[in-house]
C-alpha cells in the first residue's frame, strides 16, 4: 500500500470547520483513500472512502486533488466529540486487501 | 442496530493463565477480524474469518495465540500462557464481506498482564 504523511496534530474550534490533509503521493490507480478515527479508549471508526471523485456522508466530505496525491478531509461542524486521532490510508479494494494498517495519524483537538 | 461488542471490557490476569475473549459480530456480517493495539502503538492485525474459517492466521504472534469463530458469528480469541507482552488492547472488527472494506470495530477488550 501506499504511504501517507499526515500533520501530527491540529487545534479546532468547536462549530469551526476542520480541514485535515493528507498526503499520498505515491498512490496507484487502484488504490482508494480511506479515513478511519479513533476517539480515546474506544475502537477505530469508519469515516469515508473515495477513489477520485470526492465524496460526502453525514460525517465529513472527502476531497481527493485531480492528480490524487492529496486529499484532505472536512469536518464541516467540529464539536468537541470530534476530538480523536484521524488516520488517513489508502489501499486498493478487494477480498484480499483487509488489512488496516494506521501510521501515526493526526491528532486533532477541539477546543471550545 | 447493534454494533460490534466485545467481552470482557477489561482483563487483568496472572503471567501464565490463559485468557478468552470474545467478540459478537455485527448481524449478517461474513468477515471478522482481530487486532491488537499496545500503548502508543498502530494496529497489528491478527486473523481474520470468512464465515467460520479462517484463511489468513498470519498475524497470531505465536502457537499460544488461537481463535475460532462458530456459526459464523461469535469469535473467540483464546491466548494461552499469558505473558506480559501481550498486554494491549485487542479490538474485534466485523464487515458485510471482505470485499467491503468499510469495517466495523467493537470497543475493544483491554488486556493487561502482571
Amino acid at each position: 500500500d501506499a504511504k501517507t504523511t499526515q500533520p501530527p496534530s491540529m487545534d479546532c474550534a468547536e462549530g469551526r470547520a476542520a480541514n485535515l490533509p493528507c498526503n499520498h503521493s505515491t498512490i496507484s490507480g487502484n488504490e482508494y483513500v480511506y479515513w478511519y478515527r479513533q476517539i480515546h479508549s474506544q475502537g477505530p471508526q469508519y469515516i469515508i472512502h473515495g477513489l477520485k471523485n470526492n465524496e460526502t456522508n453525514e460525517m465529513a466530505s472527502l476531497i481527493i486533488t485531480e492528480d490524487r496525491k492529496s486529499s484532505t478531509l472536512i469536518l464541516p461542524h467540529a464539536t468537541l466529540r470530534d476530538t480523536a486521532v484521524y488516520y488517513c490510508i489508502v489501499r486498493v479494494h478487494g477480498e484480499y486487501d483487509y488489512k488496516l494498517s494506521f501510521g501515526a495519524g493526526t491528532t486533532v483537538t477541539v477546543r471550545a | 442496530g447493534a454494533g460490534v461488542s466485545q467481552s470482557p471490557s477489561n482483563k487483568v490476569t496472572e503471567k501464565g493463565k490463559d485468557v478468552e475473549l470474545r467478540c459478537d459480530p455485527i448481524s449478517g456480517h461474513t468477515a471478522l477480524y482481530w487486532y491488537r493495539q499496545s500503548l502508543g502503538q498502530g494496529l497489528e492485525f491478527l486473523i481474520y474469518f470468512q464465515g467460520n474459517s479462517a484463511p489468513d492466521k498470519s498475524g497470531l504472534p505465536s502457537d499460544r495465540f488461537s481463535a475460532e469463530r462458530t456459526g459464523g458469528s461469535v469469535s473467540t480469541l483464546t491466548i494461552q500462557r499469558t505473558q506480559q507482552e501481550d498486554s494491549a488492547v485487542y479490538l474485534c472488527a466485523s464487515s458485510l464481506d471482505p470485499g467491503n472494506n468499510e469495517q466495523f470495530f467493537g470497543p475493544g477488550t483491554r488486556l493487561t498482564v502482571l
